[in-house]
């Protein structure tokens, strides 16, 4: 059983367009997140999301929005892609009661050309 | 500021041999964690071991131990026995309770072990 889990896992795209990368738990966490990794391996957090409120980190465009169907999902929807949004972008769940260990999906890779 | 520092962009280590792979931490908020992940080349993010900051004995998992100094402010994480599976880029996290216990991420290690 797949913990976390990302669609699709490559997604090549070009500039201008919009795309969105879906994201599942099954374990029942009542927190989700979003990652971008950078080519030098830079793991820096996006968006926390849990059923009551969304924390987003300021320096993230607002070409970025996160959509959570329920409490399952958190899916990232980008408008606009420009060439630096190209990186690997992580999804992970925690559960806010115990140590927080977050738990990540498989990563997509996306690229804009 | 930097919240998170590994100073080793790279490490080598002979099999069987134990590495120790370096994290200090910056924070003013007493309660917070320190958390150590794998990234194989593979590319997924594997959790590996965990400590509180409240926490009096160092935690371990196995072959992995974090010698935690707090009052140096420091996580480290020492890896006995390395297998040539081991190879993998090791980040370093911390949350803190102050931040909404959000994870921030040091720069990672790129540790190579060698046969």
């Amino acid at each position: 059983d797949t913990a976390v889990s990302q669609t699709p896992k490559y997604l090549v795209t070009q500039m201008g367009n919009d795309k969105s990368i879906k994201c599942e738990q099954n374990l029942g966490h009542d927190t989700m997140y979003w990652y971008k990794q950078d080519s030098k391996k830079f793991l820096k957090i996006m968006f926390s999301y849990n059923n009551k409120e969304l924390i987003i980190n300021e320096t993230v465009p607002n070409r970025f929005s996160p959509k959570s169907p329920d409490k399952a999902h958190l899916n990232l929807h980008i408008n606009s892609l420009e060439l630096g949004d190209s990186a690997v972008y992580f999804c992970a769940s925690s559960q806010r009661t115990s140590t927080y260990e977050q738990y990540f999906g498989p990563g997509t890779r996306l690229t804009v050309t | 500021a930097q919240k998170i520092t590994q100073t080793q962009p790279g490490m080598f280590v002979q099999e069987k041999e134990a590495v120790t792979l370096d994290c200090t931490y910056d924070t003013s908020d007493p309660s917070y964690g320190l958390f150590w992940y794998k990234q194989p080349s593979s590319g997924e993010m594997i959790f590996l071991i965990y400590q509180g900051s409240y926490d009096q004995q160092n935690a371990t998992e196995g072959r992995y131990s974090l010698n935690f100094q707090k009052a140096r402010k420091s996580a480290n994480l020492v890896i006995s026995a390395s297998q040539l599976g081991d190879s993998a880029m090791y980040f370093c996290a911390m949350r803190e309770r102050g931040n909404n216990n959000d994870m921030r991420f040091g720069a990672g290690t790129r540790l190579t072990v060698k046969p």
